[in-house]
């Protein structure tokens, strides 16, 4: 079955400093691959989309790389701020027609000051 | 249009009480789906809708579990007969069938069964 994985532990870099998260999938070769960002007690907030065919997309301080040889997506904010502090998750749509995201558990990023 | 509305935002209810979530998607959006998501995980795909059509079930979804979606509008999740394990954030998300886009989601029902 379609799994998803993501850096358990949460990772903590001071402010200013660049972050990347990993996520990793297998069995699977999705068309897209997308990452949220949830807060505490909120529902995810869509941040960026890439498709199979793109090695990487930017927005603002975002950049995600998409390497479908490694099945693996990196997701980068550079410059961090404290207020970047949050959970960030990776989702993939399940390989069915129901468009079902398939999520990561997650990691958490602290920024501190 | 405000997003995806979902409320209410937590209930507590004590166990084997019945219990109604509701969720109003955004207007154009004909998908929406249901997830649960518990601490330190990520949201786990419950059921979703195309219009008024419930297309498909997790096997997550209990016979506990039932949800609606009439006349393709808001939708409602009701749990029956409430167990703790079921205590987790009911999120609901909503997009328009064939958009390779983000989905929009609600802020959520938070449940604590006593």
């Amino acid at each position: 079955s379609q799994k998803i994985e993501q850096n358990s532990e949460a990772l903590n870099i001071q402010e200013g400093k660049t972050a990347t998260l990993t996520c990793n999938y297998t069995n699977y070769s999705p068309a897209y691959l997308q990452w949220y960002r949830q807060d505490p007690g909120r529902g995810p907030v869509f941040l960026l989309l890439i498709r199979e065919n793109e090695k990487e997309k930017r927005k603002e301080r975002l950049k995600v790389t998409f390497d479908t040889t490694l099945k693996q997506s990196l997701f980068h904010i550079t410059a961090s701020q404290p207020a970047d502090s949050a959970t960030y998750l990776c989702a993939l749509v399940d390989s069915s027609n129901t468009g079902k995201l398939i999520f990561g558990q997650g990691t958490t990023l602290q920024v501190k000051p | 249009d405000t997003g995806v509305s979902q409320n209410p935002r937590h209930k507590i209810t004590k166990r084997g009480q019945n219990v109604t979530f509701r969720c109003d998607p955004i207007s154009e959006h004909n998908r929406l789906y249901w997830y649960r998501q518990t601490l330190g995980q990520g949201p786990e795909f419950l059921t979703y809708f195309q219009n008024e059509a419930q297309l498909e079930k997790s096997r997550l979804l209990s016979d506990r579990f039932s949800a609606e979606r009439p006349k393709g509008s808001f939708s409602t999740l009701e749990i029956q007969r409430t167990e703790q394990g079921d205590s987790a954030m009911y999120l609901c998300a909503s997009i328009k069938q064939g958009q390779q886009d983000g989905y929009t989601f609600g802020s959520g029902t938070r449940l604590t069964v006593v």
